[in-house]
């Protein structure tokens, strides 16, 4: 079956405790990307890769780090975690970069609280 | 720079109501994406359509129907004999085609259906 898949889907952490949220893809798809959902805000990008070892940030980059080593996995990585990082995290795919493929493919999201 | 606004937050309804759901966008780009994505309770993100600018046919699958206007930039989405499981939170967003990693979302419009 064709999916995204994230773990953990639920944690709970303290302050400063560094922790990596995984991200797998099964589809082959180039691109893959990072979301954060808070309410009132809708999906804000943290980090996006158009391909194995190209990363760029998106647009909530701050205390947030990935690495994309191979195609299928891109780990979102919190060094030192805060409370203002509690929130709801999508890992997301598609297929090419670029020329409007489009469609997104979720993840079944990551909510993470950090106390 | 491109921005997509869901102006309501929430709505409620009884079953077997018609509900709109309404996005307003703004972009500079002359081709681009518009989706709508579905987060029912249980938070994943599932996708319901994409809609290239080029194309402004209205578009209907069962009980939806989307209704692009490339004049006034919106792209609603209507629930026809809405029921309880159409309770959701739902995402307008916009990419250009040249590179879907740009892609915006709106903050959402939390849809209740009530019994």
């Amino acid at each position: 079956e064709a999916q995204v898949t994230q773990n953990p889907r639920y944690l709970i952490t303290v302050t400063g405790k560094k922790l990596t949220v995984t991200c797998s893809q099964n589809m082959n798809h180039e691109y893959m990307s990072w979301y954060r959902q808070d309410p009132g805000l809708g999906l804000r990008q943290i980090y996006y890769s158009m391909n194995v070892e190209v990363t760029d940030k998106g647009d909530v980059p701050e205390g947030y780090k990935v690495s994309r080593k191979e195609k299928r996995n891109f780990p979102l990585i919190l060094e030192s975690p805060s409370p203002n990082q509690t929130s709801l995290y999508f890992c997301a795919s598609s297929l090419v970069a670029g020329l409007g493929t489009g469609e997104l493919f979720f993840g079944e999201g990551s909510r993470l609280t950090v106390l | 720079a491109q921005k997509v606004t869901q102006a309501q937050t929430e709505i409620s309804v009884v079953e077997k109501e018609d509900v709109t759901l309404d996005c307003v966008y703004e972009t500079r780009d002359t081709t681009y994406y518009l989706f709508w994505y579905k987060q029912p309770p249980s938070g994943e993100l599932v996708f319901l359509i994409r809609r290239n600018s080029f194309d402004e046919q209205n578009e209907i699958s069962g009980r939806y129907s989307w209704n692009f206007q490339k004049s006034t930039s919106s792209f609603n989405f209507t629930i026809t004999a809405s029921q309880v499981v159409d309770s959701a939170v739902y995402f307008c967003a916009l990419s250009p085609t040249y590179n879907n990693n740009d892609m915006r979302f709106g903050a959402g419009t939390r849809l209740t259906v009530k019994p």
